[in-house]
């Protein structure tokens, strides 16, 4: 079975800041799928960002950007130029792409990030 | 821009009664999800749903629990004899066209069994 770990339970940062939350996983499988995802107070869940574990090449979207280490089993997210609207909670999740996939997604604890104007 | 959809947002319901939590996938997905979260804790897998039929389900659904597609849009998570501990916050998503497809969640449904 696959674990999510999130060891940072809360973070914050200034506004304007770059801050980094930190995830790892443990897992069998070669082939499988990384994400993060935010959950505002809304509690709606929103795709933060996404990463092919075939790819080398570090995933980014706008000011997220994770580093993706493979062997090391880590999958950590950069967030830049902090914004008042980072302040949610952000999740850590892991899916696996084998034959036997259907599209399960196990989640980390959660970070909560608060951004500080 | 699509989005999946649930009612209720908050459901209240007592100890031994049955609930049906209702979610509306994006309209061209085929895989539909439920999770849920219990408040301070981790959003946990409950059941994946595909061409009709369960493709895989979690120890926490039990015979408790069902899902159904009852028509083209909509997707429910019933409950039986709800119990305290399924006090939870309740969420659907759906992917396009494989499993592997990001998921889109609902804003979810607040569950409070008393």
């Amino acid at each position: 079975a696959q674990t999510v770990t999130q060891s940072q339970p809360e973070m914050s940062v200034q506004e304007a800041e770059t801050v980094t939350l930190s995830c790892t996983y443990d897992t069998s499988e070669n082939n499988y799928y990384l994400f993060w995802y935010k959950q505002p107070p809304s509690r709606q869940m929103i795709l933060v960002i996404r990463q092919e574990a075939y790819k080398q090449q570090n995933a980014t979207e706008n000011r997220f950007s994770v580093n993706f280490q493979k062997a090391a089993k880590s999958f950590s997210l950069k967030i830049s130029d902090s914004q008042l609207g980072d302040t949610a909670m952000y999740f850590c999740a892991f899916m696996n792409a084998g034959g036997t996939s259907y599209g399960k997604l196990t989640f980390g604890q959660g970070t909560i990030l608060t951004v500080h104007p | 821009e699509p989005e999946v959809t649930q009612t209720p947002s908050h459901q209240v319901t007592q100890m031994g009664q049955e609930v049906i939590l209702r979610c509306v996938p994006i309209s061209n997905h085929l895989y539909f999800y439920w999770y849920r979260q219990i408040l301070g804790q981790k959003v946990e897998f409950l059941v994946s749903f595909y061409n009709n039929e369960i493709s895989e389900k979690s120890e926490i659904f039990d015979d408790q629990f069902s899902v159904e597609r009852p028509d083209g849009s909509n997707f429910t998570l019933k409950i039986r004899s709800t119990k305290l501990e399924d006090s939870a916050m309740y969420f659907c998503a759906s992917t396009r066209q494989r499993s592997t497809d990001t998921q889109y969640f609902g804003p979810g449904t607040r569950l409070t069994v008393l």
